[in-house]
């Protein structure tokens, strides 16, 4: 089963505008990580969020995370065409018997020209 | 330079045929992971490894089995009891923290003939 799950599927903006993506999951986590997926090609990491954290920044993205509402944000902004790809939010829940990273869906932007 | 490496890139599997994927880091990585990757959708935890010659099974391992005889290799195999193998298959490892920043390789498309 899907722990996080990412909102909206599909996002289509200009460049230059701001993105934003969702991410919400369902049981307590230890950490929230995004992903980025060109297409045909493997994830490449973009920044990981601890569950005592709550907001992390890289270059042009900011990360949040509320843990009492099971959610995250992913914010690009001033985007280019070069950030169209998939992105993904996984997250390593605390209880489970074993420790592993399960991923959501992925949200599909596409940066116009 | 450090990486993952996977091939083949593309892979073709007729009926009742048993293929590996492989799949070599040379990143001094501790554990390592397979996933499967479905059009639109998020990874699938097939099997992970945490050590040499230790693996357990993921969310989806029937019909798949791996080997772990090397710390640099981690193959997969897809064997016949795999009915619908048709998919994007995902190597990647991480240092000994498990589940933390995980290094992808670039992928391997699976197609039945």
């Amino acid at each position: 089963s899907q722990q996080g799950e990412e909102d909206p599927q599909a996002l289509s903006i200009q460049e230059g505008e701001n993105a934003t993506m969702n991410c919400s999951y369902k049981t307590s986590i230890n950490n929230l990580q995004w992903y980025r997926q060109n297409s045909g090609r493997g994830l490449v990491h973009l920044i990981l969020i601890r569950s005592n954290e709550r907001e992390k920044h890289s270059g042009r993205l900011r990360v949040t995370l509320d843990t009492s509402k099971k959610s995250s944000s992913l914010l690009i902004t001033a985007s280019r065409a070069a950030d169209t790809a998939s992105y993904f939010c996984a997250t390593v829940p605390i209880s489970g018997g074993y420790n592993k990273l399960i991923f959501g869906a992925g949200t599909r932007l596409a940066v116009h020209p | 330079d450090g990486g993952i490496t996977q091939s083949p890139k593309y892979l073709f599997r007729k009926e009742g045929q048993n293929v590996t994927l492989s799949c070599e880091q040379n990143l001094n990585h501790d554990a390592m992971y397979w996933y499967r990757q479905d059009p639109g959708q998020g990874l699938r935890l097939i099997y992970y490894s945490q050590i040499v010659n230790d693996f357990q099974k993921g969310d989806i391992a029937e019909g798949y089995s791996v080997s772990r005889e090397k710390k640099e290799s981690f193959p997969l195999t897809v064997t016949s009891a795999q009915k619908n193998p048709t998919a994007f298959y995902l190597c990647a490892s991480s240092m000994g923290a498990f589940n933390e920043k995980l290094f992808f390789g670039s992928g391997t498309q699976l197609s039945v003939l």
